[in-house]
């Protein structure tokens, strides 16, 4: 069966710094993995994806994830955190073997980004 | 391009009423989901549509919850009778095809008092 597991409900960082956000997966077949973000009131808006192919990838408002096949991660990253930056963030996974894409969701984890 | 509309955006009901959301996914998207999102959860897949044909309804409560896809466009979740515990955010979503990215409506948001 499909899992995500996003170990922090909130992190927080400083402007200006780094950002991460934890996300590990359990899958039978090959990871299709997804990050959303939600701001209060709206629909989940897409970030990134991962399908095949580089590691790294990079997404909207110069987010990154990268894929570890081995630690069975997706962490997604910042090099510079803004303000505006803080909302809820979901990882999802879909499993690549199957053709009907049902897309699992992780708790989602609040990222709060201070001046 | 216009992206995926719900309607109502609010909706607060009592115990055992009925009530119904609509969903109009973006054009030529044939896959369209319903996803339950709970306070403080991740969204929860109730049902998957391609086309006008259910893919996967395992996670959807058949005894008060159904939906329907007519034409494989627009779709309608209806439940009845509704339970507190449903008080949640009704998300639809949809995509070119199952394995292609989702694009998510901004939500249903129901209170169930």
């Amino acid at each position: 069966a499909q899992s995500v597991a996003q170990p922090e409900d909130q992190v927080n960082v400083a402007e200006g710094n780094p950002l991460t956000v934890k996300c590990t997966y359990s899958v039978s077949g090959n990871p299709y993995l997804f990050w959303y973000v939600q701001y209060p009131n709206r629909g989940l808006q897409f970030l990134l994806k991962y399908i095949t192919g580089d590691n790294l990838v990079k997404g909207s408002y110069g987010f990154e994830a990268e894929f570890n096949k081995s630690q069975t991660s997706f962490h997604l990253k910042k090099p510079s955190a803004l303000v505006s930056d803080s909302a809820l963030y979901f990882c999802a996974v879909r499993d690549g073997s199957s053709n009907t894409g049902k897309l699992i969701f992780g708790q989602g984890t609040t990222l709060q980004v201070k001046p | 391009e216009a992206g995926v509309a719900q309607s109502p955006r609010y909706k607060i009901i009592e115990k055992r009423q009925s009530v119904a959301f609509w969903c109009n996914p973006i054009s030529g998207h044939a896959t369209l989901y319903w996803y339950q999102q709970i306070l403080g959860q991740g969204p929860k897949l109730l049902i998957q549509f391609q086309n006008n044909g259910v893919v996967d309804d395992s996670q959807l409560p058949k005894d008060r919850f159904s939906a329907e896809r007519l034409k494989g466009v627009d779709s309608t979740l209806k439940i009845q009778p509704a339970k507190l515990e449903d008080s949640a955010v009704y998300l639809c979503a949809s995509s070119l095809d199952p394995g292609a990215g989702l694009f998510f409506g901004s939500g249903t948001q129901l209170s169930v008092l």
